[in-house]
């Protein structure tokens, strides 16, 4: 079946250092790429969202790359601060129908101070 | 906030018996979808409901059902509980026509746990 693996399961930084996650996709119809951050006991709040026709957008300190041809997205943090601590999830929309979503198993970041 | 509200936000439920979980959103958020997330998992999706009628399924048995209702709310039911259902359930809805690429917001969920 379609399949997002995301990495690394958790990652350590100091406030101001930038943090990268890396998602790969399997399904090469997914056209639409999000990012979800969700903190303990929470929602997941979408951050940030590509498609498939931008290879980057970024958006304050947060951007999101797309390598269509090699099926993989990232999620860049820069001059990171304590409150990014969160479990962070990348997704790409399945090709069956409407808006359904396809979740990596998440990213722990802490941000120490 | 999302303006998706879902209740109840706990349940304890036994194994065996049926549940029914809730969501409302906002006016014209006309899309409805519904996953489930694990302890430590992302969320996976359960399935989708646009103007009344499922168009879309994930990889869940038929004991999961659903339905919408023309005031936007919805439901998901679980018949015959297992101990793995145990799970945060999200509702998640859009405003768009139930088309692919489209901003999903999530409610805060329901914590279901099965004994």
């Amino acid at each position: 079946g379609e399949n997002v693996e995301q990495h690394p399961s958790t990652l350590s930084v100091q406030e101001g250092d930038s943090a990268v996650i890396k998602c790969t996709y399997s399904d090469s119809a997914s056209n639409y790429f999000p990012w979800y951050k969700q903190e303990l006991g929470k929602r997941p709040q979408l951050i940030i969202d590509i498609r498939s026709n931008v290879g980057e957008k970024k958006d304050q300190r947060i951007a999101v790359t797309l390598n269509k041809t090699a099926k993989h997205f990232s999620l860049h943090i820069t001059e990171t601060q304590p409150e990014d601590s969160a479990v962070y999830f990348c997704a790409a929309n399945l090709n069956q129908a409407g808006t359904a979503l396809i979740f990596g198993k998440g990213t722990t970041l802490s941000v120490s101070s | 906030e999302t303006g998706v509200t879902q209740s109840p936000t706990h349940l304890i439920k036994t194994r065996g018996q049926q549940v029914t979980l809730r969501c409302s959103s906002q006016s014209g958020h006309n899309t409805v979808s519904w996953y489930q997330q694990a302890l430590g998992q992302g969320p996976q999706f359960i399935f989708q409901y646009y103007r009344e009628e499922e168009n879309g399924r994930g990889n869940f048995p038929p004991r999961f059902s659903g339905l919408q209702f023309p005031n936007y709310s919805s439901e998901l039911n679980v018949n015959a509980l297992e101990l793995d259902d145990s799970a945060l359930y999200l509702c998640a809805t859009t405003s768009g026509t139930g088309f692919r690429n489209e901003k999903l917001f999530f409610g805060s969920g329901t914590q279901l746990s099965v004994l």
